[in-house]
């Protein structure tokens, strides 16, 4: 099993609507997770953390966290085409590890 | 939080070659982080670099073949050794930010996108 694991996607969503991301993880005593955002050709962009189950809202994105599941989410309320980009989890290891997700890349079509 | 400069861009080089990667940061930081992203996939980590000891190698990856410096808490290079096609991919370095209650997240260098031919 992969410590973090991504649906490839792509998942093409229309401007407007909700892009649901989903990630899990195999390490239960992880307590630390991220989610970026990475444009074709550019670098990692830091967009969201989450440490407490639940949800965790930051403008148009907000993070969920089911530690019992081993899951995280992120869901892009109101796409924009420029939320065009690969979105890739991460998630500290129990041994501070931080590991990547294979990432999900979202196309947001007008 | 941190901003990171990294150079070269890009490069393509001839196999059997070496190629220095450098990250200059404009602040202290305890580690820095080593990646590769081959194409159409996630990073993977190379090494964790510190500053006064020698870098930690993940596993997969060796000293001889990815030689890193890390001479003081603001700059860090990564060589790429004797290089084959396999090594065309996107190396970037990435540092630790502190986002608040918790453990940071990592902000990375613009990369370098090595070509292999």
């Amino acid at each position: 099993q992969k410590e973090v694991e991504q649906n490839s996607g792509p998942l093409s969503v229309p401007e407007g609507a909700i892009a649901s991301l989903n990630c899990t993880y195999s390490d239960r005593g992880s307590q630390s997770f991220f989610w970026y955002r990475q444009y074709s050709g550019k670098s990692p962009e830091l967009i969201m953390s989450i440490y407490s189950n639940g949800d965790k809202e930051d403008g148009r994105f907000t993070a969920q966290l089911n530690k019992a599941s081993q899951y995280v989410s992120l869901l892009i309320r109101d796409s924009q085409p420029s939320d065009s980009a690969t979105y890739l989890c991460a998630v500290i290891l129990t041994n501070n590890d931080m590991r990547f997700g294979a990432g999900t890349r979202l196309t947001v079509k007008p | 939080s941190a901003v990171i400069s990294q150079k070269p861009s890009r490069d393509i080089c001839q196999r059997g070659t070496s190629l220095t990667i450098q990250c200059q940061v404009d602040s202290q930081v305890t580690m820095m982080f080593w990646y590769r992203q081959q194409p159409g996939q996630s990073l993977t980590l190379i090494a964790t670099a510190n500053q006064g000891s020698e870098a930690t190698y993940e596993s997969g990856f060796v000293i001889d073949k990815f030689p890193i410096s890390r001479p003081n808490l603001t700059f860090s290079t990564l060589t790429v050794s004797n290089m084959s096609p396999e090594d065309s991919s996107i190396y970037l370095c990435s540092v630790e930010v502190a986002i608040g209650q918790g453990p940071g997240g990592y902000t990375f260098g613009s990369g370098t996108r090595l070509t292999v031919v």
